[in-house]
Formats: C-alpha cells, structure tokens, sequence
C-alpha cells in the first residue's frame, strides 16, 4: 500500500522559512521513473502545483515561486523535503505531498493528507 | 504559464443524470490532462490522466475525452457522493497548472 504524509509546523511567522517534510511508504523514490511533488491549496481556492522532484534527482519549481524554493530527497529515509523562503501570509495553505504515476508523471495518483500551515505574527 | 478555465464554475444537475464539466487550456497541452475530484476536508483524487485514462478504482461513470485545449470529463447516472469539486490540471508544460474548479450541486 503507497502512503504519503507531511510533516511541519502548523505556525510559521512572516519572513521565517518552512520546512515540510514529506515520509512516504510502498513505493522506492530511487525507482525509474518515480516522482514526488508539493501541491498547496489556500483556504477555499484552487489547488497549485509548487515542485517535483524525481528518482534520478532531476528538479522542476513553479516559475513564480522559484527563488524561494527548494525540494530535495532522502532515498535512505523514504523523505522528500521542501523548503520555502520569506513565508507571507498568503503562503497560508494546505500543503500536500503526492506521487506521481510512472505512465504520467504529471498526474498525481496518491496524496498525502496535507498539513495546514498558517502564516502569522 | 498555461492557464486552464473550468466551466461552469457552479454545475446544478439532478441525482441519476449525466453532468458534462469542460475544461480549457490557453494553449495546446496534448493529451496531457488530469481530472481530480475534492470532498470538503479531504485530499484531492485522481480521476483522469492522459485525458481519458481512468486512474485505478474510479468508477466507469467517470469519463474523459478531448485534447489540444478543449477538455470535458462526464459523469453518467450521478449518485450523491458526485456532488462536490472537480479540478482538471495540465502537465504537459512548465509549471503545471490548474483550473479553478466546477462546483457540482445537486438540482
């Protein structure tokens, strides 16, 4: 069974940086062809792919977002992290962690539950 | 970016009938086209991908079809548990993106 779940804080102030981490089972990021993205989701709005990251370490951010993220992976734990900069109150989202399927690694089969982050002073 | 639009935002249709969602991308994205479905307080669910592939477990009332930028996923004979939030993404570009989602209620 493939499972995904995020880790973090829930509070982060303006400015700070975020650390999620994302701990999966079931499957072996060091697989071909495997991949793990982050996807937020802001109270009440659309959902917003962020970055993947894929088995052979290879990366891709969304473009406006770019500079203040950073994905990166623990093939030995089973952990994919993401790291964002100069958190803003519009950062307030849901976080996900999800995989995406080998025949389209774009679309995303299995997600985590996603972890609430709010953005406060 | 490739922007999607959903349309309708809201979709009203009565339990058992057929609801058609569309979706459209600013510019070609292929066949490269997923469908997710999103209950209140829950993740998102993959439904679709590559435009008309049903993912493992969704119902065979889910259907996909289209490509290039004109999208649509019909639900046949809808059962109460339809009645909630549809997304369609693209991935055929950088970033991948979203639409706002349609909204199906219950007529």
């Amino acid at each position: 069974q493939v499972t995904l779940r995020e880790s973090g804080p829930a509070l982060v102030k303006p400015t700070e940086t975020l650390t999620l981490t994302c701990t999966f089972s079931g499957f072996s990021l060091s697989s071909t062809g495997m991949c793990v993205s982050w996807i937020r989701q802001p109270p009440g709005k659309a959902l917003e792919w962020l970055a993947r990251i894929d088995w052979d370490g290879d990366e891709h951010h969304t473009t406006s977002l770019k500079t203040r993220l950073t994905i990166s992976k623990d093939t030995s734990k089973n952990q994919v992290v993401l790291t964002m900069t100069n958190m803003d109150p519009v950062d307030t989202a849901t976080y996900y962690c999800v995989r995406g399927i080998v025949a389209a690694r774009g679309a995303f089969d299995i997600w985590g539950p996603g972890t609430m982050v709010t953005v406060t002073s | 970016e490739i922007v999607m639009t959903q349309s309708p935002a809201t979709l009203s249709v009565s339990p058992g009938e057929r609801a058609t969602l569309s979706c459209r991308a600013s510019q070609s994205v292929s066949s490269d086209l997923a469908w997710y479905q999103q209950k209140p307080g829950q993740a998102p669910r993959l439904l679709i991908y590559g435009a008309s592939s049903r993912a493992t477990g969704i119902p065979a009332r889910f259907g996909g079809s289209g490509s290039g930028t004109e999208f649509t996923l019909t639900i046949s004979s809808l059962q109460s548990e339809d009645f909630v939030v549809y997304y369609c993404q693209q991935y055929n570009n950088w970033p991948y993106t979203f639409g706002l989602g349609t909204k199906l209620e219950i007529k």
